[in-house]
């Protein structure tokens, strides 16, 4: 079936730090790529979403880009802040448009001041 | 206006007791899911209504009971609580197309005791 494997974290930046979470999925045909992101006590948020090969998702200085040849959907941002603190969620939409999200497992990141 | 919206927020009970968790969205949206977080964060899928209609179902077992009354509501009761039960739920909705992200509720935080 399909599945999403994300970076195990936790993940600890200082402020300005360049940030990269690796996700990577296995999926029949190409579902839609998501980033939520979930802060302390809170639901989810979507942060970026990338519906087909090569489109590049971004929102907030976060970026990911859909890589069919790698299978990958890796976040990236060039200078985190304190704010950027939270769990972040890749995630697929499972078959088709009434699908539930595939998520992979969190990746926790701290930012220090 | 609240667009996921979720009763109660916290719920604390004892083992072997019978609880409602309430689910409401605004957004018009077709497609209605129960998703459950684990203690490390985990998110997996439990339950998906499109238009009243139970669509997904996956290994959940039988003391979870969804009930949708209307497209706008998904509710979720559960019996007889396990101490395992202990999570936060969360619930979502979405418009009916492949490329639209989930939009999602606050979460209910369980604790069987």
């Amino acid at each position: 079936g399909n599945s999403v494997t994300q970076m195990e974290g936790p993940v600890t930046l200082s402020e300005e730090a360049f940030l990269t979470i690796n996700c990577t999925y296995t999926a029949t045909g190409y579902p839609s790529l998501f980033w939520y992101v979930q802060y302390p006590g809170e639901g989810l948020q979507l942060l970026l979403k990338a519906t087909k090969a090569d489109d590049k998702g971004s929102n907030k200085g976060f970026e990911a880009t859909y890589r069919k040849e790698t299978t990958s959907f890796h976040l990236e941002k060039g200078s985190v802040q304190v704010s950027d603190s939270a769990v972040y969620f890749c995630a697929l939409r499972n078959g088709g448009s009434q699908g539930n999200l595939i998520f992979g497992k969190g990746t926790k990141l701290s930012v220090k001041p | 206006d609240t667009a996921v919206s979720q009763t109660p927020k916290y719920l604390v009970t004892q083992m072997g007791n019978d609880k409602s968790i309430k689910c409401e969205q605004n957004l018009g949206h077709d497609t209605m899911y129960w998703y459950k977080q684990d203690s490390k964060k985990f998110l997996k899928i439990m339950f998906s209504y499109n238009n009243k209609e139970l669509i997904i179902n996956e290994t959940v077992p039988n003391r979870f009971s969804p009930k949708s009354p209307d497209k706008a509501h998904l509710n979720l009761h559960i019996n007889s609580l396990e101490l395992g039960d202990s999570a936060v739920y969360f619930c979502a909705s979405s418009p009916g197309n492949m490329a639209n992200e989930q939009f999602f509720g606050p979460g209910t935080r369980l604790t069987v005791l």
